[in-house]
């Protein structure tokens, strides 16, 4: 079954600094890739995905990930974070058995930013 | 926008009461999930559901079942409330498509304690 680790539980940063939050995956063929975001007290919020092609991908308010398929990885990053940028983040994989509709989840690292 | 309405955002309850968590989306979504979760556990999936009255078990279905009777409304069914289902949680929804390329929507959780 596919797993996804996110080894970091809480990462501080300085506001203005650079980010990056850790995810590796499990999974034999190539996987369908999630961050999520979650903020105190509200559901989660998609940020990007990764299916195939450029394993560089896009998202919204200024984050990106890179699939790096001989690390097992699909880190997030931020050039510049911003003090609205803390809450809860959530890497997650597609499960094939269920055409990847299913998500397997990882448990999380919550980001503080700091003035 | 896709909604996903949880109807309520706090609920106590007690010991061996059954419990009803509602959840409704407006986007004709096929797909609906339910997830609880913990501190430093994440999100776990409970029960999911691919069409009307069709479901399937999650991770952890064990005191949990799940109805659909209409497309948009998913409800989660605590039978006998113990108070280690004490929990977020969070219904999901998402559009099936071939390939599992659709991302997850999610409400704003239902925070419930069983005393």
């Amino acid at each position: 079954a596919q797993s996804v680790t996110q080894p970091d539980i809480h990462i501080t940063v300085s506001e203005g600094a650079s980010l990056e939050l850790r995810c590796n995956y499990s999974y034999g063929a190539t996987p369908y890739l999630f961050w999520y975001v979650q903020s105190p007290g509200q559901g989660l919020q998609l940020l990007l995905k990764y299916f195939s092609g450029d394993t560089l991908v896009q998202g919204i308010k200024g984050f990106e990930a890179e699939f790096k398929r001989s690390q097992s990885s699909f880190n997030l990053r931020k050039p510049s974070v911003h003090w609205s940028d803390a809450a809860e983040y959530f890497c997650a994989v597609g499960d094939p058995n269920f055409g990847n509709e299913k998500l397997t989840f990882g448990t999380g690292t919550r980001l503080t930013i700091i003035p | 926008d896709v909604k996903v309405t949880q109807s309520s955002r706090y609920l106590v309850k007690r010991t061996g009461e059954k419990v009803f968590l509602e959840c409704v989306q407006d986007m004709d979504h096929e797909n609906m999930f339910w997830y609880r979760q913990d501190p430093g556990l994440g999100l776990r999936l409970i029960y999911f559901s691919y069409d009307v009255k069709m479901k399937e078990k999650g991770d952890i279905p064990e005191g949990y079942s799940v109805s659909r009777e209409k497309k948009e409304r998913f409800s989660l069914i605590l039978e006998s409330a113990s108070t280690n289902q004490t929990s977020m949680y969070l219904c999901a929804s998402s559009l099936s498509f071939q390939g599992g390329n659709q991302p997850q929507h999610f409400g704003d959780g239902t925070r419930l304690s069983i005393l």
